[in-house]
Protein backbone atom coordinates (compact mmCIF):
# COMPACT_ATOMS: atom_id res chain seq x y z
CA UNK A 1 0.00 0.00 0.00
CA UNK A 2 2.00 3.28 -0.86
CA UNK A 3 1.07 5.88 1.68
CA UNK A 4 2.77 8.57 -0.24
CA UNK A 5 2.49 9.39 -4.09
CA UNK A 6 4.17 11.09 -6.67
CA UNK A 7 2.09 10.86 -9.73
CA UNK A 8 4.80 12.18 -12.41
CA UNK A 9 7.68 10.32 -13.20
CA UNK A 10 9.35 13.26 -14.95
CA UNK A 11 9.25 16.98 -15.14
CA UNK A 12 10.80 19.53 -17.23
CA UNK A 13 11.70 22.54 -17.42
CA UNK A 14 12.97 25.70 -19.19
CA UNK A 15 15.73 26.82 -17.17
CA UNK A 16 15.07 30.62 -15.19
CA UNK A 17 11.52 29.16 -15.03
CA UNK A 18 9.07 27.60 -11.99
CA UNK A 19 9.44 23.64 -10.93
CA UNK A 20 6.62 22.49 -9.23
CA UNK A 21 6.66 19.10 -7.85
CA UNK A 22 3.46 17.15 -6.75
CA UNK A 23 3.31 14.70 -3.76
CA UNK A 24 -0.33 13.18 -2.28
CA UNK A 25 -0.43 11.21 0.85
CA UNK A 26 -3.12 8.98 2.34
CA UNK A 27 -1.94 8.70 5.88
CA UNK A 28 -3.54 11.53 8.81
CA UNK A 29 -0.90 10.52 11.11
CA UNK A 30 1.79 11.88 9.16
CA UNK A 31 3.00 14.71 11.01
CA UNK A 32 6.42 15.90 9.11
CA UNK A 33 6.81 15.99 5.42
CA UNK A 34 10.32 16.35 4.02
CA UNK A 35 11.53 16.41 0.05
CA UNK A 36 15.06 15.08 -1.00
CA UNK A 37 16.55 15.36 -4.29
CA UNK A 38 19.16 12.19 -5.39
CA UNK A 39 21.82 12.23 -8.35
CA UNK A 40 22.68 8.91 -9.88
CA UNK A 41 24.89 6.54 -8.54
CA UNK A 42 24.44 8.99 -5.29
CA UNK A 43 22.42 8.76 -2.24
CA UNK A 44 19.14 11.08 -1.46
CA UNK A 45 20.04 14.47 0.49
CA UNK A 46 17.99 16.18 2.26
CA UNK A 47 16.79 19.20 0.51
CA UNK A 48 13.91 20.65 2.55
CA UNK A 49 10.76 19.65 5.45
CA UNK A 50 7.49 20.89 6.80
CA UNK A 51 5.71 19.99 10.11
CA UNK A 52 2.47 19.58 9.89
CA UNK A 53 2.12 22.60 12.09
CA UNK A 54 3.04 24.68 9.10
CA UNK A 55 1.79 25.38 5.93
CA UNK A 56 4.84 26.72 4.20
CA UNK A 57 8.18 26.42 4.36
CA UNK A 58 10.88 28.52 2.37
CA UNK A 59 14.50 28.18 1.88
CA UNK A 60 16.14 30.13 -0.84
CA UNK A 61 14.78 28.97 -3.89
CA UNK A 62 12.57 26.23 -2.62
CA UNK A 63 9.69 26.64 -1.44
CA UNK A 64 7.23 23.61 0.67
CA UNK A 65 3.89 24.10 0.84
CA UNK A 66 1.78 21.41 2.55
CA UNK A 67 -2.28 21.05 2.44
CA UNK A 68 -3.19 19.11 4.79
CA UNK A 69 -7.04 19.08 3.81
CA UNK A 70 -5.84 17.37 0.22
CA UNK A 71 -3.38 15.76 1.91
CA UNK A 72 -0.99 17.24 -0.58
CA UNK A 73 2.31 18.44 -0.63
CA UNK A 74 4.10 20.68 -3.01
CA UNK A 75 7.70 21.60 -3.77
CA UNK A 76 8.28 24.66 -5.80
CA UNK A 77 12.03 25.93 -7.05
CA UNK A 78 12.71 29.49 -8.82
CA UNK A 79 14.05 30.18 -10.18
CA UNK A 80 15.03 26.72 -12.04
CA UNK A 81 18.78 25.57 -12.65
CA UNK A 82 20.40 22.98 -14.81
CA UNK A 83 21.95 21.54 -11.94
CA UNK A 84 18.75 21.12 -10.28
CA UNK A 85 18.33 18.27 -12.72
CA UNK A 86 17.77 15.42 -10.42
CA UNK A 87 15.41 12.94 -9.08
CA UNK A 88 13.06 14.21 -6.30
CA UNK A 89 11.63 12.02 -3.40
CA UNK A 90 8.73 13.36 -1.19
CA UNK A 91 8.57 11.42 1.97
CA UNK A 92 6.67 11.21 5.18
CA UNK A 93 6.46 10.27 8.65
CA UNK A 94 5.51 9.46 11.70
CA UNK A 95 6.63 8.22 14.79
CA UNK A 96 10.02 7.17 13.33
CA UNK A 97 8.57 5.37 10.58
CA UNK A 98 9.43 6.85 7.07
CA UNK A 99 7.25 6.73 3.65
CA UNK A 100 8.57 7.43 0.15
CA UNK A 101 7.51 8.43 -2.68
CA UNK A 102 8.51 7.09 -6.17
CA UNK A 103 10.44 9.99 -7.28
CA UNK A 104 9.93 12.31 -9.79
CA UNK A 105 12.71 12.76 -12.58
CA UNK A 106 13.17 17.23 -13.38
CA UNK A 107 14.99 17.60 -16.10
CA UNK A 108 15.64 21.79 -16.24
CA UNK A 109 16.87 22.66 -19.90
CA UNK A 110 19.18 25.19 -20.23
CA UNK B 1 33.61 12.89 7.22
CA UNK B 2 31.26 11.77 9.61
CA UNK B 3 28.41 11.04 7.07
CA UNK B 4 26.45 7.54 6.65
CA UNK B 5 29.10 4.81 4.81
CA UNK B 6 27.96 2.41 3.16
CA UNK B 7 30.52 -0.71 1.99
CA UNK B 8 31.22 -2.12 -0.22
CA UNK B 9 29.76 0.32 -3.72
CA UNK B 10 29.56 -2.19 -6.03
CA UNK B 11 29.21 -6.13 -5.20
CA UNK B 12 29.22 -8.70 -7.28
CA UNK B 13 27.67 -12.24 -6.47
CA UNK B 14 26.49 -15.27 -8.07
CA UNK B 15 23.76 -16.44 -7.73
CA UNK B 16 23.44 -19.03 -4.77
CA UNK B 17 26.12 -16.90 -3.11
CA UNK B 18 25.60 -14.70 -0.12
CA UNK B 19 25.95 -11.07 0.07
CA UNK B 20 26.85 -8.77 3.34
CA UNK B 21 26.33 -4.88 3.31
CA UNK B 22 27.04 -2.47 5.72
CA UNK B 23 26.54 0.60 6.71
CA UNK B 24 27.93 2.59 9.47
CA UNK B 25 25.87 5.41 10.57
CA UNK B 26 26.75 9.20 11.18
CA UNK B 27 28.04 9.99 14.72
CA UNK B 28 25.35 9.99 17.21
CA UNK B 29 22.74 7.67 15.05
CA UNK B 30 21.20 5.12 17.04
CA UNK B 31 18.44 4.66 14.00
CA UNK B 32 19.22 2.90 11.04
CA UNK B 33 16.63 2.53 7.91
CA UNK B 34 17.71 -0.06 5.18
CA UNK B 35 16.02 0.76 1.49
CA UNK B 36 16.22 -1.20 -2.04
CA UNK B 37 15.61 0.78 -4.82
CA UNK B 38 14.54 -1.38 -7.90
CA UNK B 39 15.82 -0.15 -11.74
CA UNK B 40 13.45 2.60 -12.72
CA UNK B 41 11.27 2.30 -9.35
CA UNK B 42 11.26 4.59 -6.21
CA UNK B 43 12.84 3.53 -2.37
CA UNK B 44 11.30 1.02 -0.89
CA UNK B 45 11.37 0.44 3.00
CA UNK B 46 12.66 -2.58 3.97
CA UNK B 47 13.63 -2.25 8.01
CA UNK B 48 14.22 -0.13 11.05
CA UNK B 49 16.36 -1.02 13.50
CA UNK B 50 17.98 0.38 16.57
CA UNK B 51 20.75 -0.57 18.30
CA UNK B 52 20.25 -4.54 19.17
CA UNK B 53 16.32 -4.27 18.17
CA UNK B 54 14.61 -4.46 14.87
CA UNK B 55 11.76 -1.95 15.33
CA UNK B 56 9.74 -2.49 11.93
CA UNK B 57 11.13 -5.25 9.41
CA UNK B 58 7.40 -4.91 7.15
CA UNK B 59 9.60 -4.15 4.35
CA UNK B 60 11.74 -7.36 4.19
CA UNK B 61 11.17 -10.25 2.11
CA UNK B 62 10.33 -13.26 4.51
CA UNK B 63 13.04 -15.45 3.27
CA UNK B 64 16.72 -14.93 2.68
CA UNK B 65 16.97 -11.57 4.08
CA UNK B 66 17.98 -10.51 7.57
CA UNK B 67 19.51 -7.92 9.11
CA UNK B 68 21.15 -6.78 12.84
CA UNK B 69 22.57 -3.69 14.04
CA UNK B 70 24.80 -4.76 16.89
CA UNK B 71 25.77 -3.15 20.03
CA UNK B 72 29.58 -2.19 18.34
CA UNK B 73 30.09 -1.76 14.79
CA UNK B 74 28.08 -1.33 11.47
CA UNK B 75 25.10 -2.43 10.51
CA UNK B 76 24.59 -5.48 8.33
CA UNK B 77 22.15 -6.32 5.71
CA UNK B 78 22.87 -10.04 4.76
CA UNK B 79 21.05 -11.50 1.63
CA UNK B 80 21.20 -15.80 1.81
CA UNK B 81 21.35 -17.98 -1.34
CA UNK B 82 20.97 -14.47 -3.54
CA UNK B 83 18.90 -15.08 -6.83
CA UNK B 84 18.56 -12.42 -9.88
CA UNK B 85 15.68 -10.79 -8.56
CA UNK B 86 17.93 -8.72 -5.88
CA UNK B 87 19.54 -7.23 -8.08
CA UNK B 88 19.23 -3.40 -7.31
CA UNK B 89 20.78 -0.34 -5.22
CA UNK B 90 20.37 -0.77 -1.32
CA UNK B 91 20.43 2.73 0.32
CA UNK B 92 20.88 2.80 4.12
CA UNK B 93 20.02 5.81 6.33
CA UNK B 94 20.20 7.13 9.98
CA UNK B 95 18.65 9.48 12.35
CA UNK B 96 19.11 10.77 15.81
CA UNK B 97 17.44 9.30 18.91
CA UNK B 98 14.20 10.56 20.02
CA UNK B 99 13.94 11.74 16.50
CA UNK B 100 11.51 14.05 16.78
CA UNK B 101 10.97 16.02 13.58
CA UNK B 102 14.78 15.31 11.99
CA UNK B 103 15.19 13.92 8.63
CA UNK B 104 16.76 10.68 7.85
CA UNK B 105 20.59 11.10 6.14
CA UNK B 106 21.79 9.03 3.58
CA UNK B 107 24.89 6.93 2.35
CA UNK B 108 25.66 6.31 -1.34
CA UNK B 109 24.32 2.85 -1.84
CA UNK B 110 25.47 -0.50 -2.33
CA UNK B 111 24.69 -1.38 -6.25
CA UNK B 112 24.65 -4.95 -5.96
CA UNK B 113 24.59 -7.14 -9.51
CA UNK B 114 24.08 -10.97 -9.21
CA UNK B 115 25.45 -12.69 -12.58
Amino acid sequence: DQQVKQNSPSLSVQEGRISILNCDYTNSMFDYFLWYKKYPAEGPTFLISISSIKDKNEDGRFTVFLNKSAKHLSLHIVPSQPGDSAVYFCAATYFNQFYFGTGTSLTVIP
Amino acid sequence: NAGVMQNPRHLVRRRGQEARLRCSPMKGHSHVYWYRQLPEEGLKFMVYLQKENIIDESGMPKERFSAEFPKEGPSILRIQQVVRGDSAAYFCASSPPNNGNQPQHFGDGTRLSIL
